[in-house]
Order: structure tokens, then sequence, then C-alpha cells
């Protein structure tokens, strides 16, 4: 059963803490997404990752920065957290390009910053 | 910019009754591809049904199935038989010009009557 993992379902964070929420995929997937999903905007991309180490920016970067050390693992950091980055953030894994493959998500994380 | 467009924020349908969630979408690519995904309430978003655009024959998926208007740009998703388990949010997206990327609606959530 194909599995994408998140490291935490709700994290509370203090403004300006430095932030990191950790992604995990089983199916060696090459592509690796971090979404921030709001009420009444859908999905919004914030990074994504087709290769270790490699990684581009997707529709709203600012404030984030991400990691890809291993194939398997996506990192994404708030570098000092604001009340506005409160938001559910989805990560996602995928084969090859978008129009052939689906993408598998995990249950996401409820971040709040206080 | 691609845009996506779901229009009803929120649609609801007796248990055992048909229902089509409405999706626009605006691209200038040739080839490109469709997507509903579902998203039930706190569990991970799964793909339910996938369009090629140069494929004429509407997609289905047991209970699912799709209206595909190319000229129209529009690609509504019926549920027949709505059953408990259907409620959900529901998200549209298209690819883009990027090889990776989607670009997702607002999202339709469904509420199921018993």
């Amino acid at each position: 059963d194909v599995k994408v993992t998140q490291s935490s379902r709700y994290l509370v964070k203090r403004t300006g803490e430095k932030v990191f929420l950790e992604c995990v995929q089983d199916m060696d997937h090459e592509n690796m997404f971090w979404y921030r999903q709001d009420p009444g905007l859908g999905l919004r991309l914030i990074y994504f990752s087709y290769d270790v180490k490699m990684k581009e920016k997707g529709d709203i970067p600012e404030g984030y920065s991400v990691s890809r050390e291993k194939k398997e693992r996506f990192s994404l950091i708030l570098e000092s957290a604001s009340t506005n980055q409160t938001s559910m953030y989805l990560c996602a894994s995928s084969r090859g390009l978008a129009g052939d493959n689906e993408q598998f998500f995990g249950p996401g994380t409820r971040l709040t910053v206080l | 910019a691609q845009t996506v467009t779901q229009s009803q924020p929120e649609m609801s349908v007796q248990e055992a009754e048909t229902v089509t969630l409405s999706c626009t979408y605006d691209t200038s690519e040739s080839d490109y591809y469709l997507f509903w995904y579902k998203q039930p309430p706190s569990r991970q978003m799964i793909l339910v049904i996938r369009q090629e655009a140069y494929k004429q024959q509407n997609a289905t998926e047991n209970r699912f199935s799709v209206n595909f208007q190319k000229a129209a740009k529009s690609f509504s998703l019926k549920i027949s038989d709505s059953q408990l388990g259907d409620a959900a949010m529901y998200f549209c997206a298209s690819t883009g010009d990027s090889n990776y990327q989607l670009i997702w609606g607002a999202g339709t959530k469904l509420i199921i009557k018993p």
C-alpha cells in the first residue's frame, strides 16, 4: 500500500520560531511537492522537487525553504514563522510527468502560529 | 495565468441521488490532462478520475463520470447514487505549462443528506 507520511498532524508554534515539516514517501517517487491549503483558495504550490537536491519554486515560495537530501524525504522549513503562515500543509509525491501520473498525498499538518 | 475555477463552494445532495460538480479551466496548451481529487474529512486526498484532453470519450470510474466539453473548457464531475462516504471536498485540477505542476481549483464541499 502506497504511503506518504507527514511528521505531525497538528503543530502549534510561536511567531519567529523556526519550523520544520517533514514528509516521507515509500514509493520511490521522483517528484515531491509541498502545498498550502486554505479555505476558498484550494491548493497552492509552495515548492516541488523532481530529484534529490533539486528544487523549484511554486506559486507562493516566500517565507519558505525546502530540503531534499534523500529521495524519500522532503522537508519544508519556515525560517521565522509568522501568523499568516497558519494553515494546512499537504505533502504529495508522484512519479514522472504531471499528466501521466497520480499525486499521492500525506494526511496534512495543521500548523497554528501564535 | 492558467486558472481552474470551481464556482460552487458547497453542494448538497440526498443520498442515492445524482449530483454534478462544475469545473472550468483556462489553458493555452493543446495537450493537457484534467483531474478530480477527493479529500474526505480528516483523511488523505485521493484521485477520483483523470481525463486526457485528446480523448473524446468521457472518463468513468464506477459511480463517478465526467462531462468533458473541450471547446467550452468545462470538466464537470457526476456522482451517481450518492453515498454517505462521498461526503468530502472535491478539487478539480489541470496540468499547465509545467511538466510537473498541477493548477488547482478552490474546491467544492459536497454534503450528503441521509
